[in-house]
């Protein structure tokens, strides 16, 4: 089955310093790159996604990169801010899993002003 | 307006017991689903029903049984509770169950507690 490695587990940056988080996935079928944050006693809340199709997405101060050939996908979120503080999880979706999405392990970003 | 509602939040309970956590979405998507979120926060998916159809059924013991009596609600029972069972469960929905990829919207979570 799909395997999804996320590194680091726990990352600490100042406040307006960019944060990078990175996912690896095992399955070269996988089509579908959601990412997710989650903040204390909420569910996980979609933030941005990207399909096989695009090398990169961005959304304001989000960005999304796949590398389909080295099958990793990266986070990026510059000039940080406070809010940003959460849990932040990758996920990839193979081709025939029924929109079954295989969760990396999560990543605790802290922004410190 | 909530989108993904679900009950209790909270569920505290003794081992052997059987108990049942309710879900309801408002998005009028087609398919639901109940994660678990282990004390790790590592997220793994149970079900998904897709038109009240199960669809996904991971390996989970049968004392878990999810009911969709209709595709806007999804109720997880969970019989004879063991320690092991004490986690975060999350149902979410989407629009589809396709291989294409489609977004899921969580609820906010039912933390169980056995003791």
């Amino acid at each position: 089955g799909e395997n999804v490695e996320q590194h680091p587990s726990t990352l600490s940056v100042q406040e307006g310093d960019s944060a990078v988080i990175k996912c690896t996935y095992s399955d070269s079928a996988s089509n579908y790159f959601p990412w997710y944050k989650q903040e204390l006693g909420k569910g996980p809340q979609l933030i941005i996604d990207i399909r096989s199709n695009v090398g990169e997405k961005k959304d304001q101060r989000i960005a999304v990169t796949l590398n389909k050939t080295a099958k990793h996908f990266s986070l990026h979120i510059t000039e940080t801010q406070p809010e940003d503080s959460a849990v932040y999880f990758c996920a990839a979706q193979f081709t025939g899993g029924g929109n079954k999405l295989t969760f990396g392990t999560g990543t605790q970003l802290k922004v410190e002003l | 307006d909530t989108a993904v509602s679900q009950t209790p939040k909270y569920l505290v309970t003794q081992m052997g017991n059987d108990k049942s956590i309710k879900c309801e979405q408002n998005l009028g998507h087609d398919t639901m689903y109940w994660y678990k979120q282990d004390s790790k926060k590592f997220l793994k998916i149970m079900f998904s029903y897709n038109n009240k159809e199960l669809i996904i059924n991971e390996t989970v013991p049968n004392r878990f049984s999810p009911k969709s009596p209709d595709k806007a609600h999804l109720n997880l029972h969970i019989n004879s509770l063991e320690l092991g069972d004490s986690a975060v469960y999350f149902c979410a929905s989407s629009q589809d169950s396709g291989d294409r990829g489609s977004p899921l919207h969580f609820g906010n979570g039912t933390r169980l507690t056995v003791t």
